[in-house]
């Protein structure tokens, strides 16, 4: 079974710092890549994918993938209490349409 | 649109017990999707339907059966429920299998079993 893994946290941030949340993935042939997020009890919503090496924005939310390192990362610039949250990571796997990690729990405090 | 919609939202059965878990989708897309979340294990693929009279294994398939029963329905049949079932279920659906399409999920079904 091809693996995705992320750190379990907590992590916490303070308002308005860069919240970093980092994945790896096992499967080479990987081409596309997705970053969820899930408050707790609901559930998990897309929030950023990637296909190409480097760096994609949308809003306060940038992805970075470097495929050849088969590591992908999500930065929330302007942290907010509101962004607290667990973030999965998601990877296509051979068969699997998608293979998630077990998420990130980010805590961001005022 | 409703999107994604799953019935029930909570159910407790007994161990040997059976039921259906229900999920529907407005968006007209192709491929649906059943998960479950158990603390500290992540999201793990029970079974998908790239399409429509398709169906796969996913990654925890045992216990569990499931039915397409057209292009809007997919669900979740437990024969005899068990404690180690005891989870939370998500419906998912997506325009297509491949993985460039996202999937959009449903609101999750809470079940235990005791």
């Amino acid at each position: 079974q091809k693996e995705v893994e992320q750190n379990s946290g907590p992590l916490s941030v303070p308002e308005g710092a860069i919240a970093s949340l980092n994945c790896t993935y096992s499967d080479r042939v990987s081409q596309s890549f997705f970053w969820y997020r899930q408050y707790s009890g609901k559930s998990p919503e897309l929030i950023m994918s990637i296909y190409s090496n480097g760096d994609k924005e949308d809003g306060r939310f940038t992805a970075q993938l470097n495929k050849a390192s088969q590591y992908v990362s999500l930065l929330i610039r302007d942290s907010q209490p509101s962004d607290s949250a667990t973030y999965l990571c998601a990877v296509p796997s051979g068969n699997t349409p998608l293979v998630f990690g077990k998420g990130t729990r980010l805590s961001v405090i005022a | 649109n409703a999107g994604v919609t799953q019935t029930p939202k909570f159910q407790v059965l007994k161990t040997g017990q059976s039921m259906t878990l229900q999920c529907a989708q407005d968006m007209n897309h192709n491929s649906m999707y059943w998960y479950r979340q158990d603390p500290g294990m992540g999201l793990r693929l029970i079974y998908y339907s790239a399409s429509e009279g398709t169906t796969d294994k996913g990654e925890v398939p045992n216990g569990y059966n499931v039915s397409r029963l057209n292009k809007r329905e997919f669900s979740l049949r437990l024969e005899s429920a068990a404690p180690s079932q005891t989870s939370v279920y998500f419906c998912a659906s997506s325009e297509g299998p491949g993985g460039y399409n996202e999937q959009f999920f449903g609101p999750g079904t809470r079940l235990t079993v005791l």
